[in-house]
C-alpha cells in the first residue's frame, strides 16, 4: 500500500516568507509526527498528533511554527516569518497506534535564502 | 534528559566484511529502540524494532541487540554489500511522561561499503 507522502519535496523561500509543508500519512494511522533534521544530525521531534489534536507540541522551537490536522488525516506544518536557521529537512511519520512503529515519509527539504 | 550517541560517526569497509554499529543512550527507561536506514536525500526506512523486554531482533543479514541496563544497542551487519551503504540511525522511545510520543535519535553512522 501507499506509504507516507510529503509535498513539496523541495521548497526554496526567502527570509521572512510564510511556508506550508504537507504530510499525507498511511491510511488508517491515527498517530502523526513531525521531525526536523539538520545536516549531519538525527531527526529532532517537533509535534505529535493523535487524531485531530496536537497531543504534544513540546518540540516546536518557537511560536513561528504551527501545525494542524483538521480531519485526522492530512497534516500541514506552517512556518511564519522564515529564518535562515529554519533550513532543514522536515520529516513526517505516522503509526497505527501511539507506541507503534513509526513509518517515515521522504521529507521536505526547506531552504531559506 | 535522554541522549543518544552513535559510534563511529563514519565507517568505510570492503565488501564482505561483518561489521558492528554501536548506539548508547543515557536513560534506561525506554519503551523500545529502533534502527533506521537513511539513503542520501531520502526519508528513513525502519530496519528493526526491539521492545524493552527483548534482547535482540533479526532480519536477514541484520541483527540488533539491546542491553537496556547498560544503555547499549548494537546493529550487526553480516557479509556487507555495496548496497548497504547508507546512514544508520538509532532511536529510542523514552518511558518518561509524554515520551511515548517521540523518538530520540542519534546523529547516525555513515557507512560506505566498497567493492
Amino acid at each position: 500500500g501507499a506509504g507516507v507522502s510529503q509535498t513539496p519535496s523541495n521548497k526554496v523561500t526567502e527570509k521572512g516568507k510564510y511556508v506550508e509543508l504537507r504530510c499525507d500519512p498511511i491510511s488508517g494511522h491515527t498517530a502523526l509526527y513531525w521531525y526536523r533534521q539538520s545536516l549531519g544530525q538525527g531527526p529532532e521531534f517537533l509535534i505529535y498528533f493523535q487524531g485531530t489534536g496536537a497531543a504534544d507540541d513540546s518540540g516546536l522551537p518557537n511560536d513561528r511554527f504551527f501545525a494542524v490536522r483538521p480531519e485526522g488525516s492530512v497534516s500541514t506544518l506552517k512556518i511564519q516569518r522564515t529564518e535562515r536557521g529554519d533550513s532543514a529537512v522536515y520529516l513526517c511519520a505516522s503509526s497505527l497506534s501511539r507506541p507503534g512503529e513509526q513509518y517515515f515519509g521522504p521529507g521536505t527539504r526547506l531552504t531559506v535564502t | 534528559k535522554q541522549e543518544v550517541t552513535q559510534i563511529p560517526a563514519a565507517l568505510s569497509v570492503p565488501e564482505g566484511e561483518n561489521l558492528v554499529l554501536n548506539c548508547s543512550f543515557t536513560d534506561s527507561a525506554i519503551y523500545n529502540l529502533q534502527w533506521f536506514r537513511q539513503d542520501p536525500g531520502k526519508g528513513l526506512t525502519s530496519l528493526l524494532l526491539i521492545q524493552s523486554s527483548q534482547r535482540e531482533q533479526t532480519s536477514g543479514r541484520l541483527n540488533a541487540s539491546l542491553d537496556k541496563s547498560s544503555g547499549r544497542s548494537t546493529l550487526y551487519i553480516a557479509a556487507s554489500q555495496p548496497g548497504d551503504s547508507a546512514t544508520y540511525l538509532c532511536a529510542v522511545r523514552p518511558r518518561e511522561s509524554g515520551g511515548y510520543n517521540k523518538l530520540i535519535f542519534g546523529a547516525g553512522t555513515r557507512l560506505a561499503v566498497h567493492p
